[in-house]
């Protein structure tokens, strides 16, 4: 059964710093990785997918990478912006029905 | 751009009532998912649904649940008879033949009393 782990729990930032958020996942035979950003109380915005056979993804400010082999993939996030403060989810996708499995999230505060 | 829609946003019902949550998956998508939240923890597979039956299901999607898609366009999430342990926020998902991304629509925010 795989299992998708975050670390850390939670993260506060000064803005501009640059961060990078962790995830692990046991079970290596996943179609895709995808990260979600998730505002309080809200619904679940993709921010990246990565695709089992890139290595990396990026969209603006935002840089995710994944390593199949070890179970791991992270989010880079540059020049952090106190309007980036919310629950970052990564989630495995895989299985014959393609369904995701997440982490727990990382809750992140970005300080002005 | 085309969108995954639920309805309503927010339901609150009584322990024991009946409860159906929609959703209008996107258009040309054939695969349609729900997954729970229950607050302050991770978001959960519940069920896939392909082809009018289901898929897949987890151990939580119990006989007190149901899936529908009663027309060509709804996408219906049925609890038979509300616990407690029922609230949560639920999301549906939906993705085309081809393609693994799965679209999340809002979610519906359930709260049993």
């Amino acid at each position: 059964k795989q299992e998708v782990t975050q670390i850390p729990a939670a993260l506060s930032v000064p803005e501009g710093e640059n961060l990078v958020l962790n995830c692990s996942f046991t079970d290596s035979a996943i179609y895709n990785l995808q990260w979600f950003r998730q505002d309080p109380g809200k619904g679940l915005t993709s921010l990246l997918l990565i695709q089992s056979s890139q290595r990396e993804q990026t969209s603006g400010r935002l840089n995710a990478s994944l390593d199949k082999s070890s179970g791991r993939s992270t989010l880079y996030i540059a020049a952090s912006q106190p309007g980036d403060s919310a629950t970052y989810l990564c989630a495995s996708i895989g299985g014959s029905n393609y369904k995701l499995t997440f982490g727990k999230g990382t809750l992140l505060t970005v300080n002005p | 751009e085309p969108e995954v829609t639920q309805t309503p946003s927010h339901q609150v019902t009584q322990m024991g009532q009946e409860v159906i949550l929609r959703c209008v998956p996107i258009s040309n998508h054939l695969y349609f998912y729900w997954y729970r939240q229950i607050l302050g923890q991770k978001v959960e597979f519940l069920v896939s649904f392909y082809n009018n039956e289901i898929s897949e299901k987890s151990e939580i999607f119990d006989d007190q649940f149901s899936v529908e898609r009663p027309d060509g366009s709804n996408f219906t999430l049925k609890i038979r008879s509300t616990k407690l342990e029922d609230s949560a926020m639920y999301f549906c998902a939906s993705r085309r033949e081809s393609y693994n991304e799965q679209f999340f629509g809002p979610g519906t925010r359930l709260t049993v009393l």
